[in-house]
């Protein structure tokens, strides 16, 4: 069936760097894109979305990018923090379905 | 404002045993949202309401598996005749409605059969 992957299980960063945590997607009817942060012992958290109609969105401290050629989406995290530690789920939703999460990558900080 | 909440936080069976799990959503969301994540792993869909319409049933991976919301609020998921492999965090999430619409998930409840 199809799926959303992520490149890497894991990922460690300094304090102060800047992290990209990417993401493959197979559906390419998927029209809406989201990146959870879920910390241990917690539900998923949402962090930031997408439709395929864009190919960049921005937050605070965190931009979403779309690929839709490639079916690849990633997550920049700008000046990242200890706080931002956690597991990080990219998501899609073909519009009036459920979510199909991929399986995680773990970000470490440190100071 | 009150969140999605999820009871219980933690439950401990015997395999063969049957489990309620209960979750509450926000209130007015209009979608409901079952799933379940196993040790490091993603989440897996389970099963959705929206409305009063039927609910998506694709994602229970047996018939053991059964879900009800009463009311267009509060949801039960039942597991009958629990196995090992049952063993998950079993997270609910709700949303405004389906499609492009943030979904918001409750803290979960582990659920470990002996």
């Amino acid at each position: 069936g199809e799926s959303v992957g992520l490149h890497l299980p894991t990922l460690s960063v300094q304090e102060g760097d800047n992290s990209i945590i990417n993401c493959a997607y197979s559906n390419s009817a998927s029209d809406y894109f989201i990146w959870y942060k879920q910390e241990s012992g917690k539900g998923p958290q949402f962090i930031i979305d997408i439709r395929s109609n864009m190919d960049k969105r921005q937050g605070q401290r965190v931009t979403v990018l779309l690929n839709k050629t490639v079916k690849h989406l990633s997550l920049q995290i700008a000046a990242t923090q200890p706080g931002d530690s956690a597991v990080y789920f990219c998501a899609e939703n073909q519009a009036g379905t459920a979510l199909i999460f991929g399986k995680g990558t773990t970000l470490s900080v440190s100071s | 404002g009150a969140g999605v909440s999820q009871s219980p936080s933690n439950k401990v069976t015997e395999k063969g045993k049957d489990v309620e799990l209960r979750c509450d959503p926000i209130s007015g969301h209009t979608a409901l949202y079952w799933y379940r994540q196993s040790l490091g792993q993603g989440l897996e869909f389970l099963i959705y309401f929206q409305g009063n319409s039927a609910p998506d049933k694709s994602g229970l991976p047996s018939d053991r598996f059964s879900a009800e919301r009463t009311g267009g609020s509060v949801s039960t998921l039942t597991i009958q005749r629990t196995q090992q492999e049952d063993s998950a965090v079993y997270l609910c999430a709700s949303s405004s409605g389906l499609g492009f619409y943030e979904q918001y998930f409750g803290p979960g409840t582990r659920l470990t059969v002996t």
